[in-house]
C-alpha cells in the first residue's frame, strides 16, 4: 500500500511557503524525502527516523509524527530551484529494508 | 567516485525479446533496488537485495528476474519483453546498519521502449 501524498500539485510564487504531506496506513520505521527534476534521477533530501523528529536543511525542513504515521515537508521562502516533484518513501515496520514511494507532489515555483 | 552506474542508458526492444539491465555501485553498499517509473507516476519497487546472493520481490515483480552474484552489481532481466514494460528503470543503493537509516543513491536511469 502506497503512502498518500497531498497535495498532488502546487504552484507558488517565489518566496512563498508550501507544505507537502505524506500519510501511511501502517506503522513506520522511517520516512525519506526525495526531489526529482524532469528527466533526472531522484535526489535525496532527508530521512526522519524517530517519532516526533524534525529535521531542517537550509529552508527545507520536515517532521515525522510516529503515532499518526504522518510526515510533512516544509518549504519556506521558496526559490525557483525548488521546482520539481517531491516523493516521500516509507519504510514500514512489517516490511523493512525497502521503501514504498508515494505518487509524488508536483511543485512549480514561478518568478 | 562514480556512485551508481546503470547501463545501457537507452534501449528499444521488440515484443518477446530479452535483455539485461546492469547496475553497478562503488560505495560498498549492502542494499540495492530496482524501480520502474512510468510517465507522471511515482517509483514502484520491482525487486531488491539486502546483500550479496540475496534477492526479494517488491511491489511489481512479475515479468522480471534479478541476480546479485557480486556485492557491487545488481542485474535486472526481462525474459520476454512486453509493451507494458516500457518505462524508465532506476537502480538505487544504500548503506545502513539497521533498517534504512541512510539515503538511497540513484543511478541516472535506463529508458526502455518496447514496440
Amino acid at each position: 500500500q502506497q503512502p498518500v501524498q497531498s497535495p498532488q500539485a502546487v504552484i507558488l510564487r517565489e518566496g512563498e511557503d508550501a507544505v507537502i504531506n505524506c500519510s501511511s496506513s501502517k506503522a513506520l520505521y522511517s520516512v525519506h524525502w526525495y526531489r526529482q527534476k524532469h528527466g533526472e534521477a531522484p535526489v535525496f533530501l532527508m530521512i526522519l527516523l524517530k517519532g516526533g523528529e524534525q529535521k531542517g536543511h537550509d529552508k527545507i525542513s520536515a517532521s515525522f509524527n510516529e503515532k499518526k504515521q504522518q510526515s510533512s515537508l516544509y518549504l519556506t521562502a521558496s526559490q525557483l530551484s525548488y521546482s520539481g516533484t517531491y516523493f516521500c518513501g516509507t519504510e514500514r515496520m512489517d516490511s523493512s529494508y525497502k521503501l514504498i514511494f508515494g505518487s509524488g507532489t508536483r511543485l512549480l515555483v514561478r518568478p | 567516485n562514480a556512485g551508481v552506474t546503470q547501463t545501457p542508458k537507452f534501449r528499444v526492444l521488440k515484443t518477446g525479446q530479452s535483455m539485461t539491465l546492469l547496475c553497478a555501485q562503488d560505495m560498498n553498499h549492502e542494499y540495492m533496488y530496482w524501480y520502474r517509473q512510468d510517465p507522471g507516476m511515482g517509483l514502484r519497487l520491482i525487486h531488491y537485495s539486502v546483500g550479496e546472493g540475496t534477492t526479494a520481490k517488491g511491489e511489481v515483480p512479475d515479468g522480471y528476474n534479478v541476480s546479485r552474484l557480486k556485492k557491487q552489481n545488481f542485474l535486472l532481466g526481462l525474459e520476454s519483453a512486453a509493451p507494458s514494460q516500457t518505462s524508465v528503470y532506476f537502480c538505487a543503493s544504500s548503506g545502513g546498519t539497521w533498517n534504512l537509516n541512510q539515503p538511497q543513491h540513484f543511478g541516472d536511469g535506463t529508458r526502455l521502449s518496447i514496440l
